[in-house]
């Protein structure tokens, strides 16, 4: 059962409209992250928050951007979205001790046309 | 810096057969090494980890053993099963708060009755 929670899973949407993905958890994680994933499956960091009112960038540069109003929440939006942006988006959180293991969203499958 | 190295797949096996796949890594400490498992249409889950060296994760019948020497995490399973088909990542993570998580590229594997 996920804990994690990502809506909407599937959006097909035209080129320059304004998106934003939802993430929410209700473990209490205090990180929680933004993956790119390719069609060929590699894994791309673009955000990440190590708590209320952190975010940093990722590993690849994305022109997307994120909030950390509320522990449970980190939305990512696209304030105009292209085609490349087409892509799958996972949401994960790891707690604040321990392995940190990640767990992910089921993920959010944009397309943009 | 960090990285996982995997095979590339697609790794396509008939039911009941033996299973390998390699992962080995480089860190500049000593990393927790963890298998991520990929679903279709769903996001990543933990299989299993190991959080120091000699150590071994199993989970559904799945297993790996951290070697330091090799610096590897080779997953392997006896007996594959046709609902065993999906993209596994090798991942690892160093110690500390704030270290984020690499992953591999991930294996696509498919088992056909």
């Amino acid at each position: 059962e996920a804990d994690i929670y990502q809506t909407p899973r599937y959006l097909v949407i035209g080129t320059g409209k304004k998106i934003t993905l939802e993430c929410s958890q209700t473990m209490g994680h205090d990180k929680m992250y933004w993956y790119q994933q390719d069609p060929g499956m590699e894994l791309h960091l673009i955000h990440y928050s190590y708590g209320v009112n952190s975010t940093e960038k990722g590993d690849l540069s994305s022109e997307s951007t994120v909030s950390r109003i509320r522990t449970e929440h980190f939305p990512l939006t696209l304030e105009s979205a292209r085609p490349s942006h087409t892509s799958q988006y996972l949401c994960a959180s790891s707690p604040p001790s321990g392995a940190n293991v990640l767990t992910f969203g089921a993920g959010s499958r944009l397309t943009v046309l | 810096g960090n990285s996982v190295t995997q095979m590339e797949g697609p790794v396509t096996l008939s039911e009941e057969a033996f299973l390998t796949i390699n992962c080995t890594y480089t860190a500049t400490g000593y990393p927790s090494l963890f298998w991520y498992v990929q679903y279709p249409g769903e996001g990543l889950q933990l299989l299993l980890k190991a959080t120091k060296a000699d150590d071994k994760g199993s989970n559904k019948g799945f297993e790996a053993t951290y070697r330091k020497e090799t610096t590897s995490f080779h997953l392997e399973k006896g007996s594959v099963q046709v609902s065993d088909s999906a993209v596994y990542f090798c991942a690892l993570r160093l110690s500390g708060g704030y270290q984020k998580v690499t992953f591999g590229i991930g294996t696509k594997l498919q088992v056909i009755p």
